[in-house]
């Protein structure tokens, strides 16, 4: 059972590239999120999915989009990098919005230059 | 907003000793509230899980409690060992996304 997968899990990007976060989950879970971890800042939700085709905004949405094809992926999209969204990316799923475990992937270290 | 705060941000303590970590949230519109560890360079992984119509949940050595009207969780865990050594988090679920503490960094030390 793989869980929560996150590619790549290093990328170092240049000030105005654009590149996507994969994630992937083989639970069947309805509930898909994307967090970033700054120091000091704790996990600060980007967006997330209550299931295929439905997609809303966290608490910091801004220079990144999101979709959701499947049920199973889940990818972000940096449009325009900047050196303020260099930070660890994680990916985390669960089986519906309220009331259950939320499981995370390993995490995407993400550096901008 | 929600804010949630945990401390003390860092502990160090022997091996075999008991401890306490704390949570705080400034709203008690919560669905439930979740522990979790992380260990450096790793995601985090679910520890335990307490809904808000609970008052607490044990797993093993780890017991945490919630008090949702006065908007405070804490996660004991008893006879401490080296590798319960990481950082641990809480965060709460207001039902539309999870608001996570800054965590405290426990160091057991052999």
């Amino acid at each position: 059972n793989a869980g929560v997968t996150q590619t790549p899990k290093f990328q170092v990007l240049k000030t105005g590239q654009s590149m996507t976060l994969q994630c992937a989950q083989d639970m069947n879970h309805e509930y898909m999120s994307w967090y970033r971890q700054d120091p000091g800042m704790g996990l600060r939700l980007i967006h997330y999915s209550v299931g295929a085709g439905i997609t809303d905004q966290g608490e910091v949405p801004n220079g990144y989009n999101v979709s959701r094809s499947t049920t199973e992926d889940f990818p972000l999209r940096l449009l325009s990098a900047a050196p303020s969204q260099t930070s660890v990316y994680f990916c985390a799923s669960s089986y519906s919005q309220r009331g259950n475990t939320i499981y995370f992937g390993e995490g995407s270290w993400l550096t901008v230059v | 907003k929600q804010e949630v705060t945990q401390i003390p941000a860092a502990l160090s303590v022997p091996e075999g000793e008991n401890l306490v970590l704390n949570c705080s949230f400034t709203d008690s519109a919560i669905y439930n509230l979740q522990w979790f560890r992380q260990d450096p360079g790793k995601g985090l992984t679910s520890l335990l899980l307490i809904q808000s119509s609970q008052r607490e949940q044990t797993s093993g050595r780890l017991n945490a409690s919630l008090d949702k009207s006065s908007g405070r969780s804490t996660l004991y865990i008893a006879a401490s060992q080296p590798g319960d050594s990481a950082t641990y988090l809480c965060a709460v679920n207001t039902g539309n996304q999870f608001y996570f503490g800054t965590g405290t960094s426990l160091t057991v030390i052999p």
